[in-house]
């Protein structure tokens, strides 16, 4: 059974900081990883998606990197703004195709960030 | 393009009471999937369709919760009757089949208070 595990649960950090968030999973045969933001009362974000033959994803300030081999993935936040604040998930995707079952993403427990002026 | 629509976006019931949540999925969008997000925990899957077909229900508490899809298109959960404990956000999400990427897409969840 796939677990994902986020550390930190909580982070408070201030504007400016560069900042890393971590995600470890135990089956290293995922399809493909993905990063979420969750805004309190909204509904999920994608972020940024990475591939499991990829290293690593950019999207403006925020740059994912994967490791399949070591089970982790972290996000990179540089210079963060009060705007960061949010919920931070990552999700596993394994496929289920040979079963007929499709896929299956599995979440992590998330990382709640807050970037203070 | 519109995204995934649920309604309500809030539901205040007392418990042993029943209650229904709708999901209208992206166009197009072959895949469905239920979440149930408990605060303060990732989202849980209860239940994936493909078209209108179960693919994983694995996690479905079949006992109370029970969901359709109908024409392939739109989806609804019901709980039956409700608890304390199944107070959380139920997100609806989809995706398209046949993509590599296999990319869901959420909707904006349905917060249920339980009491």
């Amino acid at each position: 059974k796939q677990e994902v595990t986020q550390i930190p649960a909580a982070l408070s950090v201030p504007e400016g900081e560069n900042l890393v968030l971590n995600c470890s999973f135990t089956d290293s045969a995922i399809y493909n990883l993905q990063w979420f933001r969750q805004d309190p009362g909204k509904g999920l974000t994608s972020l940024l998606l990475i591939q499991s033959s990829q290293r690593e994803q950019t999207s403006g300030r925020l740059n994912a990197s994967l490791d399949k081999s070591s089970g982790r993935s972290t996000l990179y936040i540089a210079a963060s703004q009060p705007g960061d604040s949010a919920t931070y998930l990552c999700a596993v995707m394994l496929l289920l195709i040979l079963t007929g079952r499709g896929n299956k993403l599995t979440f992590g427990t998330g990382t709640q960030l807050k970037v203070e002026l | 393009e519109a995204g995934v629509a649920q309604s309500p976006r809030y539901k205040i019931i007392e418990k042993r009471q029943s209650v229904a949540f709708w999901c209208n999925p992206i166009s197009g969008h072959a895949t469905l999937y239920w979440y149930q997000q408990i605060l303060g925990q990732g989202p849980k899957l209860l239940i994936q369709f493909q078209n209108n077909g179960v693919v994983d229900d694995s996690q479905l508490p079949k006992d109370r919760f029970s969901a359709e899809r109908l024409k392939g298109v739109d989806s609804t959960l019901k709980i039956q009757p409700a608890k304390l404990e199944d107070s959380a956000v139920y997100l609806c999400a989809s995706s398209l089949a046949g993509s590599t990427l296999y990319q869901p897409y959420f909707g904006p969840g349905t917060r249920l208070t339980v009491t």
